[in-house]
C-alpha cells in the first residue's frame, strides 16, 4: 500500500526566504505527483503536477522535483510572502490508476 | 467557469438521518471523486468514476453510496449518519487520460468543500 509522507508538519519562515517542502512515498511505481495549495476553510488548488518520466517542473517561483528512484519529490518556494501561507499537500498517482494517495500536508507561515 | 461546486457548504445531523452531498462539475471531466478530510488522518478517498454509469470503492466506502447517472454530477449518500462520519468532504474531478490512470496533462480539481457533523 502506498504511503505518502510529509516533512515538517509545519513550518515557519520570515517573508523573503527561500523555502523547501519535503515529499517522501514508499511505491515508485507512480503515474504522477502533484502537489497542492490548501487555504483555511478552501478547498485543494493545484499548483505543479509531474509526470513519472519527468524530473522537475516549475510555475512562477515555484518548482517541484521528482526523484521517483528514491521516493523523493521536493516543492521549492523562491522569495516566499506572506500570501504564500497555506497548507501544502502532495499526492502520488500509483500505476494502478484512478487513485491519489495524500500526504499529510505542511503548514507553511510566512511572517511579514 | 464554476469548475466544481458542492453543496451544501455545511451540515449538521443527527445520528441515524441520511442525506446527499451534491457535487457537479462543468468541465465535462470523466472522472470524478469523494475525499474525506479528517486531523490527522490527511485526505482519503471514498468513492470514485471514471464515466457515466461508472462507480468504484476508494479506501473507505462503507457507509457512503454513490451514483454517476450524468457526466456532471456525482452525489454522495450517508444512509445513516454515524458521528464517525464527521468531516470534512471534497469532490474532486479530472479529466481521464487514454489507458489506465488519470490523465498526465491534467491536475485534479476540488469544490470548496463541505463540512458535515454528525451528533
Amino acid at each position: 500500500k502506498q504511503e505518502v509522507t510529509q516533512i515538517p508538519a509545519a513550518l515557519s519562515v520570515p517573508e523573503g526566504e527561500n523555502l523547501v517542502l519535503n515529499c517522501s512515498f514508499t511505491d515508485s511505481a507512480i503515474y504522477n505527483l502533484q502537489w497542492f495549495r490548501q487555504d483555511p476553510g478552501k478547498g485543494l488548488t493545484s499548483l505543479l503536477l509531474i509526470q513519472s518520466s519527468q524530473r522537475e517542473q516549475t510555475s512562477g517561483r515555484l518548482n517541484a522535483s521528482l526523484d521517483k528512484s528514491s521516493g523523493r519529490s521536493t516543492l521549492y518556494i523562491a522569495a516566499s510572502q506572506p500570501g504564500d501561507s497555506a497548507t501544502y499537500l502532495c499526492a502520488v498517482e500509483g500505476n494502478a490508476g484512478n487513485m491519489l494517495t495524500f500526504g499529510g500536508g505542511t503548514r507553511l507561515m510566512v511572517k511579514p | 467557469n464554476a469548475g466544481v461546486t458542492q453543496t451544501p457548504k455545511f451540515q449538521v445531523l443527527k445520528t441515524g438521518q441520511s442525506m446527499t452531498l451534491q457535487c457537479a462539475q462543468d468541465m465535462n471531466h470523466e472522472y470524478m471523486s469523494w475525499y474525506r478530510q479528517d486531523p490527522g488522518m490527511g485526505l482519503r478517498l471514498i468513492h470514485y468514476s471514471v464515466g457515466a454509469g461508472i462507480t468504484d470503492q476508494g479506501e473507505v466506502p462503507n457507509g457512503y453510496n454513490v451514483s454517476r447517472s450524468t457526466t456532471e454530477d456525482f452525489p454522495l449518500r450517508l444512509l445513516s449518519a454515524a458521528p464517525s462520519q464527521t468531516s470534512v468532504y471534497f469532490c474532486a474531478s479530472s479529466y481521464r487520460g487514454p489507458g489506465q490512470g488519470l490523465s498526465y496533462n491534467s491536475p485534479l480539481h476540488f469544490g470548496n468543500g463541505t463540512r458535515l457533523t454528525v451528533t
